[in-house]
């Protein structure tokens, strides 16, 4: 199975921060890589797929990039309502696996 | 608007199957792969299976061999996903997602959830 690990596992920030979130693959996916935002309580939802293809409805303040084994997921300007767990997702292989989140909090 | 709703909360005892429902609306349900993904309480995600609703053609992760059982039922635009033999690390929180992607092998994508099922294995 492919692991994907996140970094950091939390981070505190603050309204109008850059944020930067990275997730490695424990072998090369290409570009076979989608983040999710998840809030207590919801079900996560779709950010970027494909690596840096943002979803429709989706704030252009994030953006993704990367390919091979590292991947980042950046929130230009942090708001309010971007407090959240983010996480990673290969689906370069079954089974598909997800990195084990990164929290963000004030 | 596209919607999964999922069946309510499930009690059950170790060794019970538990048969969770997806119902989606708001989209041509043969088009579309539904994935199933659980998240055990204060763990992350795990993949679990997929189901094509148009032709009833299944795959699922490894550790659910022999465990998983997805059906379709395309009269109600309906899946439904059993899993068997329960056990303690069972208990979970079960979703339903669809995939936008229309790619069976690689490059899927989770554009739509259904809210969750928790489903709780305790004697």
């Amino acid at each position: 199975d492919i692991q994907m690990t996140q970094s950091p596992s939390s981070l505190s920030a603050s309204v109008g921060d850059r944020v930067t979130i990275t997730c490695r693959a424990s072998q090369s996916i290409s570009r076979y890589l989608n983040w999710y935002q998840q809030k207590p309580g919801k079900a996560p939802k779709l950010l970027i797929y494909a690596a840096s293809n943002l979803q429709n409805g989706v704030s252009s303040r994030f953006s993704g990039s990367g390919s091979g084994t590292d991947f980042t997921l950046t929130i230009s300007s942090h708001q309010p309502e971007d407090f959240a767990t983010y996480y990673c997702q290969q689906t370069y292989s079954t089974p598909l696996t997800f990195g084990g989140g990164t929290k963000v909090d004030i | 608007q596209v919607q999964l709703v999922q069946s309510g909360a499930e009690v059950k005892k170790p060794g019970a199957s538990v048969k969770v429902s997806c119902k989606a609306s708001g989209y041509t349900f043969i088009n579309y792969y539904i994935h199933w993904v659980r998240q055990a309480p204060g763990q992350g995600h795990e993949w679990m299976a997929v189901i094509d609703p148009s032709r009833g053609s299944t795959a699922h992760a490894q550790n659910f061999q022999g465990r998983v059982t997805m059906t379709s039922d395309t009269s109600t635009s309906t899946v439904y996903m059993e899993l068997s033999s329960l056990r303690s690390e069972d208990t979970a929180l079960y979703y339903c997602a669809r995939d936008y992607s229309g790619s069976w092998y690689s490059g899927q994508y989770f554009d739509y959830w259904g809210q969750g099922t928790l489903v709780t294995v305790s004697s």
